[in-house]
């Protein structure tokens, strides 16, 4: 079974500035899917970023970007330039090729961006 | 494009009691999923629908949780009878693609 862990539960961070959300997993496949989900206080979870495993190139979507080690089981959320908009929950999730498109989340680190 | 579409957005009952919830995914989105977060927690899977059949529920409590998916599009997930612990939000969430999920907004439930 996959887990994921994401040891932070809390951070802080002042506008305009860089913050690094730490992500590991646990599991026995080859072939699997890496995610980053924000939850807005509003609860609709949107996606974030994805890493396909088998690509080494880092995932990167604007402020967005991942640092990936597939050795270590590493999956870290960077976000530049931070906005008041990214106070959210940010969830770190699994995708392994056995389970399909389901999702195994961690249990989140609440960022919070302050002015 | 319209977003998947859970009703109601809160409920709050008594232990005892039973309550059903109503999700639409998005058009065309073959898989539908329901998740259960309880505060301060990741969500957890309840269930994994293809289609109208099941394709995980090794995780719903079958004892008091029940779930279908009509036709392939709209989802209802039950409980009853429900207790002080199923005080959650559930989740429904729909996809085309691998890992592609799109949640709703999620309905808050209150057992008390």
């Amino acid at each position: 079974a996959q887990t994921v862990t994401q040891s932070q539960p809390e951070m802080s961070v002042q506008e305009a500035e860089t913050v690094t959300l730490s992500c590991t997993y646990d599991t026995s496949e080859s072939n699997y899917y890496l995610f980053w989900y924000k939850q807005p206080p509003s609860r609709q979870m949107i996606l974030v970023i994805r890493q396909e495993a088998y690509k080494q190139q880092n995932a990167t979507e604007n402020r967005f970007s991942v640092n990936f080690q597939k050795a270590a089981k590493s999956f870290s959320l960077k976000i530049s330039d931070s906005q008041l908009g990214d106070t959210a929950m940010y969830f770190c999730a699994f995708s392994g090729e056995t389970s399909g498109s389901r999702l195994t989340f961690g249990e989140g680190t609440q960022l919070t961006v302050n002015p | 494009e319209a977003g998947v579409a859970q009703s109601p957005r809160y409920k709050i009952i008594e232990k005892r009691q039973s309550v059903a919830f109503w999700c639409n995914p998005i058009s065309g989105h073959a898989t539908l999923y329901w998740y259960q977060q309880i505060l301060g927690q990741g969500p957890k899977l309840l269930i994994q629908f293809q289609n109208n059949g099941v394709v995980d529920d090794s995780q719903l409590p079958k004892d008091r949780f029940s779930a279908e998916r009509l036709k392939g599009v709209d989802s209802t997930l039950k409980i009853q009878p429900a207790k002080l612990e199923d005080s959650a939000v559930y989740l429904c969430a729909s996809s085309m693609s691998v890992g592609e999920l799109f949640f709703g907004e999620g309905s808050r439930l209150t057992v008390l």
